[in-house]
């Protein structure tokens, strides 16, 4: 059960995109689509942004979309509002009852 | 509206014992499974147990396994985890957390705010 791996950190200008990334293995990442982001803003409980790879719940705005290419999810964020800055997390399914999260990174909107 | 509420933190002297409760509303609880995820102070995410609908399907992570025991009870709507032999490292504020499928685990889609544990003599 290791943690997937995610850039500690990500910045871009309003109106700029910035994508995120993250990386695990052939057992989890690379193996299920069960891929999730959260978005958490300070002292705040975590907020589901993507599902299932590329689903957004309702109420997510279509700026934000995920990917995935073998091993590494991705997570796109385009026209940056000053609202995104948070920290976000990457899931994964790892097989056999198990569920792993990424590092986080912290994005700043500059 | 969807709620969870988180219950039973506080402080522990390490090698002791503490049970978490999460009260649900708003969904029909027994149509999905439930995690427990924790966030240490100033850390990031940690999932560390998850429950199928019908208890049938249980995980740990590996921090957690052998001192910890998820469960549920469907007729009170009711998410539970005994946690024993409590560490300094299990320190951390435990959310509540519902899938949104009944039987694989597969993404968080609500939370509850979190209850504090803090594990220190």
């Amino acid at each position: 059960q290791s943690a997937l791996t995610q850039p500690p950190s990500a910045s871009g200008s309003p109106g700029q995109s910035v994508t995120i990334s993250c990386t695990g293995t052939s057992s989890d990442v690379g193996g299920y689509n069960y891929v999730s982001w959260f978005q958490q803003h300070p002292g705040k409980a975590p907020k589901l942004m993507i599902y299932e790879l590329i689903k957004r719940p309702s109420g997510v705005p279509d700026r934000f979309s995920g990917s995935k290419s073998g091993n590494t999810a991705s997570l796109t964020v385009s026209g940056l509002q000053a609202e995104d800055e948070a920290d976000y997390y990457c899931s994964s399914y790892a097989g056999s009852n198990n569920l792993v999260f990424g590092g986080g990174t912290k994005l700043t909107v500059l | 509206e969807v709620q969870l509420v988180e219950s039973g933190g506080g402080l522990v002297q390490p090698g002791r014992s503490l049970r978490l409760s999460c009260a649900a509303s708003g969904f029909t609880f027994d149509d999905y499974a439930m995690h427990w995820v924790r966030q240490a102070p100033g850390k990031g995410l940690e999932w560390v147990s998850g429950i199928s609908w019908n208890s049938g399907s249980i995980g740990y992570a590996d921090s957690v396994k052998g001192r910890f025991t998820i469960s549920r009870d469907n007729a009170k709507n009711s998410l539970y985890l005994q946690m024993n032999s409590l560490r300094a490292e299990d320190t951390a504020l435990y959310y509540c957390a519902k899938d949104q499928l009944f039987s694989i685990f597969s993404t968080f889609d609500i939370w509850g705010q979190g209850t504090m544990v803090t594990v220190s003599s």
